[in-house]
């Protein structure tokens, strides 16, 4: 069975502190690797997806990362804005689902 | 806007009550799903549709859990006998087949609280 883990569970930063969140999975086949930013009492919105390892992709402020074991969502500068929970998925063999970590929620004060 | 929409966005019952929620996906995707999320949680997988056929089930899926995709459009779930339990946040995502289209797009979610 899939399985994702997420830490840490919550992170507070100063606008600006530089930081990475991490997302340790264990999957039979990657299929593919999800991060998703979701917003209180709204669904996930997506930001990226990675196939293979060493595989990067950056959008703004935030930059994720692939090995054969985990993922990492660099955050660089952040704003107040970028507060939310992040949630990573990972989708496996021949499974149609994702299947999801507990998210890390971010704090960012200015 | 041509996201995934949901509707109800909230929905209030009473213990016993049966509810249905509807999702209109991104139009021309021919794969939807139903995920649950409670507090603190991630998404939990609840069921799959390739066009109208629903092709997997998780086990979370009791028997009071109905879902359908008529004509491989819209689709529906339905919870019948209503628990305290049941109150989550029902999502629905959509997906293009092809290779390189693996990624799931989430609508807003129905809030559905059981009294």
């Amino acid at each position: 069975e899939d399985q994702v883990t997420q830490s840490p569970e919550a992170l507070r930063l100063q606008e600006g502190e530089s930081s990475s969140l991490n997302c340790s999975y264990t999957v039979s086949g990657l299929r593919g690797l999800f991060w998703y930013r979701q917003d209180p009492g709204k669904g996930p919105e997506f930001l990226f997806t990675l196939y293979s390892a060493g595989e990067e992709k950056e959008k703004e402020r935030l930059k994720a990362t692939l090995t054969k074991k985990e993922s990492f969502l660099h955050i660089t500068a952040p704003k107040p804005e970028d507060s939310a929970t992040y949630l990573c998925a990972v989708r496996g063999g021949s499974n149609y689902k994702l299947t999801f970590g507990k998210g890390t929620l971010l704090t960012v004060n200015p | 806007d041509t996201g995934v929409s949901q509707d109800p966005r909230h929905k209030i019952t009473k213990r016993g009550q049966n509810v249905t929620f509807r999702c209109d996906p991104i139009s021309e995707h021919n794969r939807l799903y139903w995920y649950r999320q409670t507090l603190g949680q991630g998404p939990e997988f609840l069921t799959y549709f390739q066009n109208e056929a629903q092709l997997e089930k998780s086990r979370l899926l009791s028997d009071r859990f109905s879902a359908e995709r008529p004509k491989g459009s819209f689709s529906t779930l339905e919870i019948q006998r209503t628990e305290q339990g049941d109150s989550a946040m029902y999502l629905c995502a959509s997906r293009a087949s092809g290779a390189d289209t693996d990624t799931q797009y989430f609508g807003p979610g129905t809030r559905l609280t059981v009294l």
